[in-house]
């Protein structure tokens, strides 16, 4: 257990559609990293929020989007989804601002996205 | 543009022997090199990591070798046990810009008893 909560763990919908995921990172770490697993593929980074700021940005598309909260859980909002979309979404956290060499990110179990 | 590639996209190892993944890489400005393992249902977990300064890096039984001029790093496991079976993430990243790590495709090991 990474200590890291993503939900939900599953989701179905249809295109079109619009969807919140949800992550808790680990007690006390600041940061929070969106990625993104394509069948057969690698992890492709979607953004990073530390301590309620946007702080990176990768290859995130115009129709999602996402926040950290106060209490800094974070949400990723897909809109208008396309079949193109599903996917596995991972969020990972860390105590700092930055990947140290350390490297470790702790990642959730991630939510599956099925798009009709 | 694919960064990081990792071209095996399976291997099956008995047990005992040796595992060796590989991974590629294109971005000269790489100075941490991650791995990560991933068993079905989880998220990936952080194994072991090598700076740019080191060619080597060890920790029980698994050994991570840097190869900066082909751009090359390898992950050894030694002996490789059923348990191992996962797939495996190399993460390499820029100091310069340690905000994201870039995720290669992965190898599913089997570790066949």
């Amino acid at each position: 257990d990474s200590g890291v909560t993503q939900t939900p763990k599953h989701l179905i919908t249809a295109t079109g559609q619009r969807v919140t995921l949800r992550c808790s990172p680990r007690s006390g770490d600041l940061s929070v990293y969106w990625y993104q697993q394509s069948l057969d593929q690698g992890l492709q980074f979607l953004i990073q929020y530390y301590n309620g700021e946007e702080r990176a940005k990768g290859n995130i598309l115009e129709r999602f989007s996402a926040q950290q909260f106060p209490d800094l859980h974070s949400e990723l909002n897909l809109s208008s989804l396309e079949l193109g979309d599903s996917a596995l979404y991972f969020c990972a956290s860390s105590v700092g601002n930055q990947v140290l060499d350390g490297g470790e990110l702790f990642f959730g179990e991630g939510s599956r996205l099925t798009v009709l | 543009d694919q960064q990081v590639k990792q071209n095996s996209p399976s291997l099956s190892v008995q047990e005992g022997r040796i595992s060796i993944l590989n991974c590629d890489y294109t971005n000269s400005m790489f100075d941490y090199f991650l791995w990560y393992k991933k068993y079905p249902a989880e998220g990936p977990t952080f194994l072991i990591s090598i700076s740019s300064i080191k060619d080597k890096n060890e920790d029980g039984r698994f050994t991570v070798f840097l190869n900066k001029s082909a751009k090359h790093l390898s992950l050894h496991i030694v002996p490789s046990q059923p348990g191992d079976s996962a797939v495996y993430f190399c993460a390499p990243f820029s100091s310069g810009s340690a905000r994201q790590l870039t995720f290669g495709s992965g190898t599913q090991l089997t570790v066949l008893p």
